[in-house]
């Protein structure tokens, strides 16, 4: 079966750092996705890793064990409008995209 | 940068009728897919589009649901007869081509049935 999970919700404090674990079984792994969504808007995709390690983009970094079935975003100097929801997908062995239920992240000042 | 174009924003029908979603994608790719996201639960996959026919459909895509490329930019989701349990919001997606291309979304049809 096909399943990924992620926490429901978090909160943080503007400056600061946060981790957003995805957890996934899925038949065929074909790369993992990261998407920020802002309520009643589309995704936006922030990042993807295909192979193992840590993959840096500004405020923004995404890291993927395979061995694990594991992946975090981390933002970093968050600031208000990183409150959002962010989705984690798996491309399955078909190149569909799989998604998490996703995190609602709520920074406060 | 290139988008993906949604029309309408929002549709609201009543049960029993047919639906026409309509989409747009980025011009030169080739891969094309719908996603539907019904409130507070999280995004389903419904079918993708390549090369003029239906690479893959999900469960929920059953025969009241139809895709079609009429004109070679436009990418519609038809369904037949709405059903209450159709609302939701309808996103379609396009892609270039293999390998790490991301998936560029539309802004979705929030798709009311009454």
């Amino acid at each position: 079966g096909q399943n990924i999970d992620q926490p429901t919700e978090m909160t943080a404090t503007e400056g600061a750092i946060v981790q957003i674990n995805c957890t996934y079984q899925t038949s065929g792994f074909n790369g993992l996705f990261w998407y920020q969504q802002h309520a009643g808007e589309a995704p936006t995709f922030l990042s993807y890793n295909v192979l193992d390690g840590l993959e840096e983009k500004g405020r923004f970094s995404s890291f993927l064990s395979r061995s694990k079935g594991y992946s975090y975003l981390l933002l970093k100097e968050l600031q208000m409008k990183d409150s959002a929801s962010y989705l984690c997908a798996v491309r399955g062995a078909t190149n569909k995209l799989i998604f998490g239920t996703g995190t609602l992240l709520a920074v406060q000042p | 940068e290139p988008e993906v174009t949604q029309t309408p924003s929002h549709q609201v029908t009543q049960m029993g009728q047919e639906v026409i979603l309509r989409c747009v994608p980025i011009s030169n790719h080739l891969y094309f897919y719908w996603y539907r996201q019904i409130l507070g639960q999280k995004v389903e996959f419904l079918v993708s589009f390549y090369n003029n026919e239906i690479s893959e459909k999900s469960e929920i895509f059953d025969d009241q649901f139809s895709v079609e490329r009429p004109d070679g930019s436009n990418f519609t989701l038809k369904i037949r007869s709405t059903k209450l349990e159709d609302s939701a919001m309808y996103f379609c997606a396009s892609r270039l081509r293999q390998g790490n291309y991301g998936y560029t979304f539309g802004s979705g049809t929030r798709l009311t049935v009454v």
